[in-house]
């Protein structure tokens, strides 16, 4: 049975740091893995996709990496900004089609 | 991108009753739509998947006779939470794939309280 784990749970950062949000995943065999962002009492948006093929993807200021072989997935945020606070989740897509998540990391950038 | 919403946007009903949420694709037709539900501070669990025209598939745990999925068009999927009990509230969120996209788009989620 998949399981995804992110580390850490939450995150304090002030402005202008990067922030790294780690994601990691028990079975290899996924077809894809996507991160999300989460704001308090509202529902998911994507952030980026990352299909099993590919090692990297990019958006603005966000890059996610994908190391399928470690289970291991990372995202950066450059630059961070108060805007930035909310709940990041990842989730694979493996066998049945399936997206499985993580318990999420909640990120606080301090003005 | 892609658009799902979800209504209503939070319901407060009374503890035996029912009720039902609908989750639309707004400008896509969702051969598969998804069901999760997520309690405070934790992730989504899914709870089941429904195709158009077909039975929707049900997670281990997940009660169909007290959840029951409907899918019964392209753009429309509604859950209806039956005798609702307090246990039932939750934050509970949809989410839509079209064709053999990959990525799945999340509706705004509906807040459902049990009093």
């Amino acid at each position: 049975k998949q399981e995804v784990t992110q580390i850490p749970a939450a995150l304090s950062v002030p402005e202008g740091e990067n922030l790294v949000l780690n994601c990691s995943f028990t079975d290899s065999a996924i077809y894809n893995l996507q991160w999300f962002r989460q704001d308090p009492g509202k529902g998911l948006t994507s952030l980026l996709l990352i299909q099993s093929s590919q090692r990297e993807q990019t958006s603005g200021r966000l890059n996610a990496s994908l190391d399928k072989s470690s289970g291991r997935s990372t995202l950066y945020i450059a630059a961070s900004q108060p805007g930035d606070s909310a709940t990041y989740l990842c989730a694979v897509r493996a066998a049945g089609n399936k997206l499985t998540f993580g318990g999420g990391t909640r990120v606080l950038v301090k003005p | 991108g892609a658009v799902v919403s979800q209504h209503p946007s939070w319901v407060i009903c009374k503890s035996g009753t029912s009720v039902k949420i609908e989750c639309r694709s707004l400008d896509f037709q969702a051969t598969t739509m998804f069901w999760y539900r997520q309690f405070p501070k934790q992730s989504l669990m899914l709870m089941a998947t429904s195709n158009e025209g077909s039975k929707a598939t049900y997670e281990q745990g997940v009660e169909k006779d007290k959840f029951l999925i409907n899918h019964a068009s392209l753009t429309l999927s509604t859950l209806t939470v039956t005798s609702a009990h307090p246990e039932d509230s939750s934050f509970y969120i949809c989410s839509a794939r079209g064709g053999l996209a990959y990525e799945q788009y999340f509706g705004p989620g509906t807040r459902l309280t049990v009093t």
